[in-house]
């Protein structure tokens, strides 16, 4: 079945630098790439997806590549800001295994001041 | 549009006992799925329903369960609590598969076993 790396497991940032989580999957029929940011007490909030037909998508400070060849997607924040800080999964689909998503482990980002 | 909603938000149980927990979609989604989410696991799946039936499980036990409503509401049971039951449960809403693949979650429910 689908299985998800992430890494780093925690990062830390000053305000202002970029921010780069990474991913890998396993299963090539994957084909929905989501990334999700969770705060404290609170549930996942999509910020961004891509799917396979698209190599990269940006949403202002947002951005997510994707290489199906290497099976590796990235979540590129730039301009950090406070308020960024959060636990930041990403996530596999693939109609194979009945369209689950298959979450990474997480990693938690801290934007220092 | 209101966002997924999850009742209770918080729950208190013993070893032994079982529980319900449920979930509203957003308006318009037929697919629930649940999750669990520890600190060691991540986010694991446990199930999701459409239409009122289960179309895929997660490797959980049968003690997990769960069940859709004809307007999508949907709960989740969980019987003889264990320890490690102890865990956020989440619910995420998504249209029909044909329509679109982004799930949206809901709060969650925390749920502590004593």
């Amino acid at each position: 079945g689908e299985n998800v790396e992430q890494h780093p497991s925690t990062l830390s940032v000053q305000e202002g630098d970029s921010a780069v989580i990474k991913c890998t999957y396993s299963d090539s029929a994957s084909n929905y790439f989501p990334w999700y940011k969770q705060e404290l007490g609170k549930g996942p909030q999509l910020i961004i997806d891509i799917r396979s037909n698209v190599g990269e998508k940006k949403d202002q400070r947002i951005a997510v590549t994707l290489n199906k060849t290497a099976k590796h997607f990235s979540l590129h924040i730039t301009e950090t800001q406070p308020e960024d800080s959060a636990v930041y999964f990403c996530a596999a689909k693939s109609w194979n295994q009945g369209g689950k998503l298959i979450f990474g482990q997480g990693t938690e980002l801290s934007v220092k001041p | 549009k209101a966002g997924v909603t999850q009742t209770p938000r918080y729950l208190i149980k013993t070893r032994g006992q079982q529980v319900t927990l449920s979930c509203s979609p957003i308006s318009g989604h037929r697919s629930v799925s649940w999750y669990q989410q520890t600190p060691g696991q991540g986010l694991q799946f446990l199930f999701e329903y459409f239409s009122e039936t289960q179309r895929n499980k997660g490797n959980f036990p049968g003690r997990f369960s769960g069940r859709q409503f004809s307007n999508s509401r949907s709960e989740m049971n969980v019987s003889t609590l264990e320890l490690g039951d102890s865990a956020l449960y989440l619910c995420a809403s998504s249209q029909d598969r044909a329509k679109g693949d982004e799930q949206f979650f809901g709060p969650g429910t925390r749920l502590t076993v004593l």
